[in-house]
């Protein structure tokens, strides 16, 4: 079974910040993991996937098998960044399974 | 840059109607999904769709739902006997390909009344 659990619910953080989303997976293989973002009244968006090792508006996040977590980071929050967050694994089929979602406010 | 569209944004029916959703994925794309979140809980997969024929689905999709591409561009879903339990937001994605990533719709938002 893919199972992917994120903890906190809403996470409020001033700009200028660090914010860290935590995501944690269950999967038995070797699963793919993404970071999907929907900015208010927008459609879901991918923001990160791990094999691509990129940074994208400054969020990184990093597959530790060890600890089966893919958490997001973003060194300075920003206003924009504002919005809805969520964590999903890809395993040996195509379904995407998602956690619950972090909705994240940055405070001016 | 394309985008898959969604048609209607919110329906509201009856409970034991019957509800076509309405999906156009992105034209170069071959594999089709649709994913439903309940309010306040998590996004969960329904079905996936390539060559005509369902590839997965997950045991919510009972036979209550069906899936067609009736010409070359809609990508429909079915309830046929709508429950109040069926309100809830469905998103439509497509994908290149199986490793590529699935580009999501705009979502419809179904309210069985």
């Amino acid at each position: 079974a893919q199972r992917v659990t994120q903890p906190e619910k809403l996470l409020s953080v001033f700009k200028g910040a660090p914010v860290e989303l935590k995501c944690n997976y269950s999967y038995s293989g070797s699963p793919e993991l993404f970071w999907y973002v929907q900015y208010s009244r927008q459609r879901l968006q991918l923001l990160l996937r791990h094999i691509s090792r990129e940074s994208i508006k400054g969020f990184t996040a990093d597959l530790n098998k060890g600890e089966t977590s893919f958490h997001l980071k973003k060194p300075f929050a920003q206003e924009e960044d504002s919005a809805m967050y969520y964590c999903a694994l890809r395993g040996g089929n195509n379904r995407l399974a998602f956690g619950k979602g972090n909705q994240v406010v940055v405070i001016p | 840059e394309p985008e898959v569209t969604q048609t209607p944004s919110h329906q509201v029916t009856q409970m034991g109607q019957e509800v076509i959703l309405r999906c156009v994925p992105i034209s170069n794309h071959l594999y089709f999904y649709w994913y439903r979140q309940i309010l306040g809980q998590k996004v969960e997969f329904l079905v996936s769709f390539y060559n005509n024929e369902i590839s997965e689905k997950s045991e919510i999709f009972d036979d209550q739902f069906s899936v067609e591409r009736p010409d070359g561009s809609n990508f429909t879903l079915k309830i046929r006997s709508t429950k109040l339990e069926d309100s809830a937001m469905y998103f439509c994605a497509s994908s290149e390909d199986l490793e590529n990533i699935q580009y999501f719709g705009a979502g419809t938002r179904l309210s069985v009344l």
